[in-house]
């Protein structure tokens, strides 16, 4: 089993719909949680980070699951500009703090 | 700050070349990562550093592969000799610390002929 999975998509959602994934992680030592969003051929670019208490962020909200070991992504109102690849990261304190990346989901937004 | 810079963006180069990418981490980020991008493979971490020391280079795929740091405001990745496999985008991004995000550069897009 991956450390950090996702599902690799891609979720093909109409402009202004709603759309959320998950990423679940496998160890429970996991100390910070973060999404990323990367363009074509561009680098990763961190999107927020993921509070035990859930943080929004304009039509973005994550959340934290530590009991079921996963994170979300929900974002409102999509525009076509959110079609990109979002990656979840963890980092772990037993592997001196290394980022745990996912694969990532594309998200296509349709018009 | 200027964010990470990576150079060359763009380098063609024939197989049996050596090869170097160049990184300038953020200042005061004690950590810096190189990555390499396929579209088979994702992204893979090569090695990382904390505070110019080496921690895991587990990531690098071979002895052709090597990463130095020899300050706090430069490293280099060498690979010698080069072959068309090792075409891929290279990463490389710095954290300030172990619990902080990661900024990445731009990247360096090699392509091996």
């Amino acid at each position: 089993r991956k450390e950090v999975e996702q599902d690799p998509g891609p979720f093909n959602v109409p402009e202004g719909a709603t759309v959320a994934f998950n990423c679940t992680y496998s160890n429970s030592a996991s100390q910070s949680f973060f999404w990323y969003r990367q363009d074509c051929r561009k680098e990763p670019k961190l999107l927020m980070s993921v509070y035990s208490s859930g943080n929004e962020d304009g039509r973005f909200t994550a959340q934290l699951n530590r009991a079921s070991q996963y994170i979300s992504l929900l974002i409102r109102d999509s525009k076509l500009s959110d079609s990109a690849t979002y990656l979840c990261v963890v980092t772990l304190y037993k592997s001196n703090y290394q980022l745990i990346w996912g694969a990532g989901t594309k998200l296509i937004i349709k018009p | 700050d200027a964010g990470v810079i990576q150079s060359p963006r763009h380098e063609v180069t024939e197989m049996g070349q050596e090869v170097t990418l160049r990184c300038k981490p953020i200042s005061g980020h004690d950590y810096l990562f190189w990555y390499r991008q396929t579209m088979m493979r994702g992204l893979e971490l090569l090695i990382y550093f904390n505070n110019n020391v080496p921690i895991d280079d587990s990531g690098m795929p071979e002895d052709r592969f090597s990463a130095k740091m020899p300050n706090a405001s430069f490293s280099t990745l060498k690979i010698q000799p080069s072959e068309p496999r090792d075409s891929a985008v290279y990463f490389c991004a710095s954290r300030e610390g172990e619990d902080t995000e990661a900024f990445f550069g731009q990247g360096t897009r090699l392509t091996v002929v």
